[in-house]
């Protein structure tokens, strides 16, 4: 299973965009990269996954490079409400894989 | 929108004292986790459970920890005796099916061992 690796921390100015990076060198072919993210003291909350394909959703975009090997998740438009620990994770399309979520990324989104 | 409850929300235990959480999964989701999140990282798997059949407890501490899903529905984790190390927040999640997909997590329990 391919480990990610994320900055620890990152500072978003509130009403722009929020950029969160990812890489994943050894991301195999099956294996899709989620995002999860996980406000102070609540339990993770799904946001968005892909294969190959950039996707959008009502919550972010995630931009996936064309050699699978980084990503990066995109809020439009950060709010307070956004400052969270971001975690990227890849996993397989079928068969057992144990989830592991590593540190994450920490937003702060300042006023 | 269906949401994973988890019970108590806090707990605070002497410890050598036995605690127990309950979870009860989305309906029909048939994949159930149980994770431990220490302060300042990300959340650990402890065990995951297919319908009533344990799946993956390979980071289950069994000395102390059990977790059983009877009838393939709720579920409860618990830990006897409970050491000052196992304070952490006890987060369940579900999803499904068995293989990878989006899971739904609850609001965790926030365990004190003093």
């Amino acid at each position: 299973d391919a480990k990610t690796t994320q900055p620890p921390s990152m500072d978003c100015a509130e009403g722009r965009a929020a950029n969160l990076p990812c890489n994943h060198s050894t991301i195999s072919g099956n294996e899709y990269v989620y995002w999860y993210r996980q406000i102070h003291s609540q339990g993770p909350q799904y946001i968005i996954h892909g294969l190959k394909n950039n996707e959008t959703n009502e919550m972010a975009s995630l931009i996936i490079t064309e050699d699978r090997k980084s990503s990066t998740l995109i809020l439009p438009h950060a709010t307070l409400r956004d400052t969270a620990v971001y975690y990227c994770i890849a996993l397989n399309s079928g068969g057992y894989q144990k989830v592991t979520f590593g540190t994450g990324t920490k937003l702060q989104v300042i006023p | 929108e269906a949401e994973v409850a988890q019970s108590p929300r806090y707990k605070i235990t002497e410890k050598s004292q036995a605690v127990a959480f309950w979870c009860d999964p989305i309906s029909g989701h048939a994949t159930l986790y149980w994770y431990r999140q220490i302060l300042g990282q990300g959340p650990e798997l402890l065990v995951q459970f297919q319908d009533e059949s344990v799946v993956d407890d390979s980071q289950l501490p069994k000395d102390r920890f059990s977790a059983e899903r009877l009838k393939g529905v709720d579920s409860t984790l618990k830990i006897q005796p409970a050491e000052l190390g196992d304070s952490a927040m006890y987060l369940c999640a579900s999803s499904p099916r068995w293989y990878q997909e989006t899971q739904y997590f609850g609001p965790g329990t926030r365990l004190l061992v003093l």
